[in-house]
C-alpha cells in the first residue's frame, strides 16, 4: 500500500541553525501539506502546496520557514534558523485532491529537537 | 474562531467495554469531520469521517455521527480491543477560504488491557 515517508525520524539540531525535514509523498497525489506537534499541544497547520506554489500558510510559517518540491518526488520542509520553540514533531501529508473532505495521509513525522 | 474541543484523556478501559470519545467543534459555514488514529511509532491514519450533517462515519467497529445542532462528532465503538490503544484526533476541514487544511483537537490517549 502506498505510503508517505519522511526522514530523517529524529533531527537533532543547535539553535540558529538551518534544518531540512523531508517527505517523499504518495506518487499520484498532487497536494502536499506540513503540520506540526509541539509536545502535548495539538497537532497544528504549517502550510499546504500544489502545482510548486504555497496555497496557504498559517501565522506559525513565518520567514524562516520555506518549502520546495525540488524534483518530482521529495518534498522539503527547510526553517532558515532554529529557534528552541521549533522543537516538534513535524508531520508531512498529501492528498490526491485539494477538495473538502478528501482524505489526508500522513507520514511518520520527523521529531525535531533543537538545543 | 474555529476550533475543535476534545475530552482529556488518558481513557483507560478493560477489553470489550463501551468507548466514547467526546469532541466539539466550532466553525464558520458547514466543515467536514474527522477522527484520526495515530498508533505507536506511526503517523496519522483517517479512521472515518462525515461530509454533512447527520452523516455517520464508520470504519473497524468506530463510529461517529455529525450533529450539526450540537456541534459534535463523538466517537464510539461498542467493544474494544487491546490493539486499539493508540492516540485519537477529531479534526475539521473546509472552512470558507481554508482550502482543505485540517485543525486538529488535542488528541485523546485510549489504553485498553486485557
Amino acid at each position: 500500500e502506498p505510503e508517505v515517508t519522511q526522514t530523517p525520524s529524529h533531527q537533532v539540531t543547535q539553535m540558529g541553525q538551518e534544518v531540512i525535514l523531508r517527505c517523499v509523498p504518495i506518487s499520484n497525489h498532487l497536494y502536499f501539506y506540513w503540520y506540526r506537534q509541539i509536545l502535548g499541544q495539538k497537532v497544528e497547520f504549517l502550510v499546504s502546496f500544489y502545482n510548486n506554489e504555497i496555497s496557504e500558510k498559517s501565522e506559525i510559517f513565518d520567514d524562516q520557514f520555506s518549502v520546495e518540491r525540488p524534483d518530482g518526488s521529495n518534498f522539503t520542509l527547510k526553517i532558515r534558523s532554529t529557534k528552541l520553540e521549533d522543537s516538534a514533531m513535524y508531520f508531512c501529508a498529501s492528498s490526491e485532491r485539494g477538495t473538502v473532505g478528501n482524505e489526508q495521509f500522513f507520514g511518520p513525522g520527523t521529531r525535531l529537537t533543537v538545543l | 474562531g474555529n476550533s475543535v474541543t476534545q475530552m482529556e484523556g488518558p481513557v483507560t478501559l478493560s477489553e470489550e467495554a463501551f468507548l466514547t470519545i467526546n469532541c466539539t467543534y466550532t466553525a464558520t459555514g458547514y466543515p467536514s469531520l474527522f477522527w484520526y488514529v495515530q498508533y505507536p511509532g506511526e503517523g496519522l491514519q483517517l479512521l472515518l469521517k462525515a461530509t454533512k450533517a447527520d452523516d455517520k462515519g464508520s470504519n473497524k467497529g468506530f463510529e461517529a455521527t455529525y450533529r450539526k445542532e450540537t456541534t459534535s462528532f463523538h466517537l464510539e465503538k461498542g467493544s474494544v480491543q487491546v490493539s486499539d490503544s493508540a492516540v485519537y484526533f477529531c479534526a475539521l476541514t473546509g472552512l470558507p477560504g481554508g482550502y482543505n487544511k485540517l485543525i486538529f483537537g488535542a488528541g485523546t490517549r485510549l489504553a485498553v488491557h486485557p
